[in-house]
């Protein structure tokens, strides 16, 4: 167990629909990453989140959307979803935003189906 | 940008052979390197990580993985393979500079036969 924990471990919607994932770091961690792991891109950095503020950015689409929260919890918001964004979701934590020793964490995912 | 390529998508062994993954990098400063494993339905554990020192780099279960800057590669190496070993296994290169976002290999599948 990470201690990095995501809500929900499997969703299943409908195309353009729109979805929120939730993700709450290990304690003590400031920064969250939201990455996509799917059969044809593979693990994709989507952004990083250090302390409530947007750190870096990725490949994330502008049908999402993240955010953190004062209590260090994050939600990535998925929209107008398409049959291509079903993948798994991993929100992964570390200390601080990238210095040296600076090891990350992940969850075990959310598992998210579009039909 | 930086990139990994792990050339070998499925790799068989038997248990108690050994075993070598290999992982190639592109990155033009010192990189931090990675090799995370990730069993069925489960997330990404960290095995081992190199920053900087000793280019040989101890990780847990067994595993080991050598740095070598004049071939750019980091390949993750254990001397006997068990059973539970079976998984995908990641490699991953992050930057050396301020905020570091690892980037990931599409991973190899290794196969443990009895």
């Amino acid at each position: 167990d990470s201690g990095v924990t995501q809500t929900p471990k499997h969703l299943i919607t409908a195309t353009g629909q729109r979805v929120t994932l939730r993700c709450s770091p290990r304690s003590g961690d400031l920064s969250v990453y939201w990455y996509q792991q799917s059969l044809d891109q593979g693990l994709q950095f989507l952004i990083q989140y250090y302390n409530g503020e947007e750190r870096a950015k990725g490949n994330i689409l502008e049908r999402f959307s993240a955010q953190q929260f004062p209590d260090l919890h994050s939600e990535l918001n998925l929209s107008s979803l398409e049959l291509g964004d079903s993948a798994l979701y991993f929100c992964a934590s570390s200390v601080g935003t990238g210095s040296t020793g600076n090891t990350i964490y992940f969850g075990e995912g959310s598992w998210l189906t579009v039909v | 940008a930086q990139s990994v390529t792990q050339p070998d998508i499925h790799i068989t062994v038997s248990e108690g052979a050994s075993l070598e993954l290999r992982c190639n990098y592109s990155y033009g400063a010192t990189p931090y390197l990675f090799w995370y494993v990730q069993s069925p339905g489960q997330g990404l554990q960290l095995l081992l990580k190199y920053f900087s020192g000793d280019t040989l780099v101890q990780g847990i279960k067994g595993f080991e993985a050598e740095f070598k800057r004049s071939q750019s590669s980091f390949n993750l190496r254990k001397p006997s393979v068990h059973w539970s070993d079976a998984a995908e296994y990641f490699c991953a290169v992050g930057s050396s500079g301020g905020s570091y976002i690892p980037t990931f290999g599409r991973g190899t599948s290794l196969i443990v036969h009895p």
